[in-house]
């Protein structure tokens, strides 16, 4: 299980936001992010817990181990504003967080 | 360029089935695993199913293992979901899904890195 917080994140454009991920128990396997808007597929940000995926902009990182993980965007820009899930993948599950919405 | 062109989904009845089609262009199909994931209305995403490149391995989540099938032809290029048994929480939009890392073999899934447009699936009497 992933456990996601904030739920909701209010902030403005340029503001640094972090979300963090807690996986109930230490795991084989890694963490990905993803941005999700209305009525669009989600999009890959992160892959193995920090690896930007392409054509991703550098204002997104990731970072974490063990159980605690986290995604950061830093200069908060306005296509930012969206929800934002991590998943852990083993393999044999892939369990989402419950998402944090970024709003303005 | 990756595509994943999904079609079927609609209205069903409990108790009913449905099959799902992701066609797949942009990539050799055979080199990648494959998964179905979800979201339902108001709630967050959730992984449904996965498949590896030659079906050795498949993966479902518990909410619908032994009610859904997921399986691909790689002659077409295609994944498919097929959904039996459906239930009133399995109303929502179903995603097909890429994986980030190139496999080549039989892998299991990690990152979803393409994915389809979405379909809506919605059971309801």
């Amino acid at each position: 299980q992933m456990t996601q917080s904030p739920s909701t994140l209010s902030a403005s454009v340029g503001d640094r936001v972090t979300i963090t991920c807690r996986a109930s128990q230490v795991f084989g396997g890694s963490v990905a992010w993803y941005q999700k808007k209305p009525g669009k597929a989600p999009k890959l940000l992160i892959y193995g817990a920090s690896t930007l995926d392409s054509g991703v902009p550098s204002r997104f990182s990731g970072s974490g181990s063990g159980t605690e993980f986290a995604l950061t965007i830093t200069s908060l820009q306005p296509d930012d504003f969206a929800t934002y899930f991590c998943q852990l993948y083993t393999g044999y599950e892939f369990p989402f967080g419950g998402g944090t919405e970024v709003e303005i | 360029e990756v595509q994943l062109l999904q079609s079927g989904g609609g209205l069903v009845q409990p108790g009913g089935s449905l099959r799902l089609s992701c066609a797949a262009s942009g990539f050799t199909f055979t080199d990648y695993t494959l998964s179905w994931v979800r979201h339902a209305p108001g709630k967050g995403l959730e992984w449904v199913a996965s498949i590896s490149a030659y079906e050795g391995h498949r993966k479902y989540a518990d909410s619908v293992k032994g009610r859904f099938t997921i399986s691909r032809d790689n002659s077409k290029s295609t994944l498919y979901l097929q959904m039996d048994s459906l239930r009133a929480e399995d109303t929502g939009v179903y995603y097909c899904a890429r994986d980030q890392r190139y496999c080549g073999g039989e892998c299991l899934a990690e990152s979803f890195q393409h994915w389809g447009q979405g379909t809506l699936v919605t059971v309801s009497a």
